[in-house]
C-alpha cells in the first residue's frame, strides 16, 4: 500500500532558527513528489516538484531535497509569515489510474 | 490572485437542501479535481475530470454529483447531505491528468450541514 508519512506533526521555531521537515514515502511507481503550503481556511499553495533522487529546489528561505525514500523541506532563518501547515504529496499509479497521495502534514509555527 | 476560483466561500445547508459548488480555472488546464478535506486532515480525492470527461470517482456517495460543463468549469451538485459531509471542499486543476505537472488548488468552499 502506498504511504506517505510526515514528521514531525508539529514544530515550533523561534524566528531565525533553521530546521527541516521530513516526508518519507513507500510507494510503487513514484511519478513526482510535491510540497504544498496551506494556511488556515485556504487551499494548498504549490511550492515545489521533485522528480528524481538527488534533485533540489529552492525558493526564498525554503529548500526541498529528494532521496529514494524521503524528502526534506529545509527552512533557513524562518520568519513568522512562514507559519503554516506544509503538506507533502506523491503522485502514484494505482490500478491504471493516477492520483496524489498526501501526508498528514507538518504544522509549523514560527514565533517572533 | 488565485487562478482557481471557487464559489461560494462558505455554505450552510440543511440535509434536505440542494446546492451546488462552483469552480473556475484560468490556467488553460485540461484536468480538474474535487477534494474533500476534514479539519487537521490532508485532502482526499473525490473526482477527476480529464478533457471534460469523468475519469475517476473514488467511490463517492451519489449525494455528490460532479459536472464539468467545459474545460474551465467544474461543479459539484449536493443533495441530501449528512452532517459528516461538513468539510472544506477543494477544487484543483492541472495541465493534464496523467501529467506530472503539479495540481493548483483553489481556496475551497467551507460547507456546513445542519
Amino acid at each position: 500500500e502506498d504511504q506517505v508519512t510526515q514528521s514531525p506533526e508539529a514544530l515550533r521555531l523561534q524566528e531565525g532558527e533553521s530546521s527541516s521537515l521530513n516526508c518519507s514515502y513507500t510507494v510503487s511507481g513514484l511519478r513526482g513528489l510535491f510540497w504544498y503550503r496551506q494556511d488556515p481556511g485556504k487551499g494548498p499553495e504549490f511550492l515545489f516538484t521533485l522528480y528524481s533522487a538527488g534533485e533540489e529546489k529552492e525558493k526564498e528561505r525554503l529548500k526541498a531535497t529528494l532521496t529514494k525514500k524521503e524528502s526534506f523541506l529545509h527552512i533557513t532563518a524562518p520568519k513568522p509569515e512562514d507559519s503554516a501547515t506544509y503538506l507533502c504529496a506523491v503522485r502514484v499509479t494505482q490500478g491504471g489510474s493516477e492520483k496524489l497521495v498526501f501526508g498528514k502534514g507538518t504544522k509549523l509555527t514560527v514565533n517572533p | 490572485d488565485t487562478e482557481v476560483t471557487q464559489t461560494p466561500k462558505h455554505l450552510v445547508m440543511g440535509m434536505t437542501n440542494k446546492k451546488s459548488l462552483k469552480c473556475e480555472q484560468h490556467l488553460g488546464h485540461n484536468a480538474m479535481y474535487w477534494y474533500k478535506q476534514k479539519a487537521k486532515k490532508p485532502p482526499e480525492l473525490m473526482f477527476v475530470y480529464s478533457y471534460e470527461k469523468l475519469s475517476i470517482n473514488e467511490s463517492v456517495p451519489s449525494r455528490f454529483s460532479p459536472e464539468c460543463p467545459n474545460s474551465s468549469l467544474l461543479n459539484l451538485h449536493l443533495h441530501a447531505l449528512q452532517p459528516e459531509d461538513s468539510a472544506l471542499y477543494l477544487c484543483a486543476s492541472s495541465q493534464a491528468w496523467r501529467s506530472v505537472q503539479p495540481q493548483h488548488f483553489g481556496d475551497g468552499t467551507r460547507l456546513s450541514i445542519l
